[in-house]
């Protein structure tokens, strides 16, 4: 299994810009989640799935937007990026909502 | 609402000194505690969960019981080693999905 995977690792974009960062899992999870990570603060949720066409918003969902059309995959969409929403981005499943989630290696994100 | 308090870092031990990081939280109900591990440019790893009152979590030589009494889950681990040298996070679940992390404890363990 190659767990929870996440593309790109690296990302640069204008402000404006437009991007989808991916997330993948092949652990069969129901549950999946999108995280940031900004320093001092500890991670954040953005939103999350409980799963394929489900979604709900977590702590700080403005800016971003996530579909799920398949148990595998869980993108996370910036529609017009900011600074403010330069950070670490982190991807998660678990297998119900009780039990262990699983992160991906992370994106790191920075608009200029 | 829910909330997680850690001590601040950067922590700096010697290798095999005792290590204690305090995480403290605040929760409407019940919660499930666990600690997570960022080692350096990883994402985040499962290091040890306790999801009742005087459970004691215990994973790779660190511990951490539920305390209800003091509202506490301090992570401690008796002879730390440079591999231990990573970013711990405290984090609380009350009801549904969602966690809810402290700021993190970075832990810088020399020779």
């Amino acid at each position: 299994n190659a767990g929870v995977t996440q593309t790109p690792k690296f990302q640069v974009l204008k402000t404006g810009q437009s991007m989808t960062l991916q997330c993948a899992q092949d652990m069969n999870h129901e549950y999946m989640s999108w995280y940031r990570q900004d320093p001092g603060m500890g991670l954040r949720l953005i939103h999350y799935s409980v799963g394929a066409g489900i979604t709900d918003q977590g702590e700080v969902p403005n800016g971003y937007n996530v579909s799920r059309s398949t148990t595998e995959d869980f993108p996370l969409r910036l529609l017009s990026a900011a600074p403010s929403q330069t950070s670490v981005y982190f991807c998660a499943s678990s297998y119900g909502g009780n039990n262990e989630q699983f992160f991906g290696p992370g994106t790191r994100l920075t608009v200029l | 609402g829910d909330s997680v308090t850690q001590m601040e870092g950067p922590v700096t031990l010697s290798e095999e000194a005792f290590l204690t990081i305090n995480c403290t939280y605040t929760a409407t109900g019940y919660p499930s505690l666990f600690w997570y591990v960022q080692y350096p440019g990883e994402g985040l790893q499962l290091l040890l969960k306790a999801t009742k009152a005087d459970d004691k979590g215990s994973n790779k030589g660190f511990e951490a019981t539920y305390r209800k009494e003091t509202t506490s889950f301090h992570l401690e681990k008796g002879s730390v080693q440079v591999s231990d040298s990573a970013v711990y996070f405290c984090a609380l679940r009350d009801s549904g999905y969602a966690l809810n992390f402290g700021k993190g404890t970075s832990l810088l363990v020399t020779p």
